[in-house]
């Protein structure tokens, strides 16, 4: 959708290899998020970042590096798959609605990452 | 630990009957509730939120209520359309939470039967 493009959308890795995602947003916003979605568990926070160079781990950051070198992009990597990456990543800013309508979490369309 | 979770997973109902998909929350604190529906292949999005000191909000064909002293939430959907058809996730933030970090629940499907 409008303002964030993930890369790739599909990938198939092998066990052991390094992967990397990228989240890349044209509305310059500070706040960007990785969540990985799984049947029976919804959508699960990996990594977040508030700024550049400025990055926090989630409730599943293990098995998973982030990194924020400007402010439209924000990648996710996988240092060494493992099967039990295999998901649905998806990338999200925080877009705000204005005074007192608090902010809104904008998705990106997500990457398929298939570890065999 | 805190937890958001739904009390169906599934719901099917009759174009233009009205939808009420729930959500039970653990966690007290949390301030802000948003409602987000996914279709098939394509990222979550924004439908209504509602805020802590609210019971109730309206938006087009939807309306969310939230009752703090059993942490339910819920939202109904007005004439159910075979457009409405998706998986809807509730989805909290804690009071105080940096960054804004959701957390969500499991997810209803909703089907639509014409």
């Amino acid at each position: 959708d409008a303002g964030i493009t993930q890369s790739p959308r599909h990938k198939v890795t092998e066990t052991g290899t390094p992967v990397t995602l990228r989240c890349h947003q044209t509305e310059n916003h500070r706040y960007m998020y990785w969540y990985r979605q799984d049947p029976g568990h919804g959508l699960r926070l990996i990594h977040y970042s508030y700024g550049v160079k400025d990055t926090d781990k989630g409730e599943v950051s293990d098995g998973y590096s982030v990194s924020r070198s400007k402010t439209e992009d924000f990648l996710l990597t996988l240092e060494s798959a493992t099967s039990s990456q295999t998901s649905v990543y998806f990338c999200a800013i925080n877009r705000d609605r204005g005074l007192s309508k608090g902010t809104e979490a904008f998705f990106g369309q997500g990457t398929r990452l298939t570890v065999v | 630990g805190e937890s958001v979770g739904l009390h169906l997973p599934t719901l099917s109902v009759q174009e233009g009957d009205n939808s009420i998909i729930n959500c039970a929350y653990s966690n007290s604190a949390s301030d802000y509730f948003i409602w987000y529906k996914q279709e098939s292949g394509k990222g979550p999005q924004f439908i209504i939120d509602i805020r802590s000191n609210m019971d109730k909000r309206q938006g087009q064909r939807v309306t969310v209520l939230l009752n703090k002293t059993v942490k339910h939430l819920s939202l109904q959907i007005a004439a159910t359309q075979p457009g409405d058809s998706a998986v809807y996730f509730c989805a909290e933030t804690p009071r105080g939470n940096q960054g804004g970090k959701l957390i969500f629940g499991q997810g209803t499907e909703l089907s639509v039967k014409p």
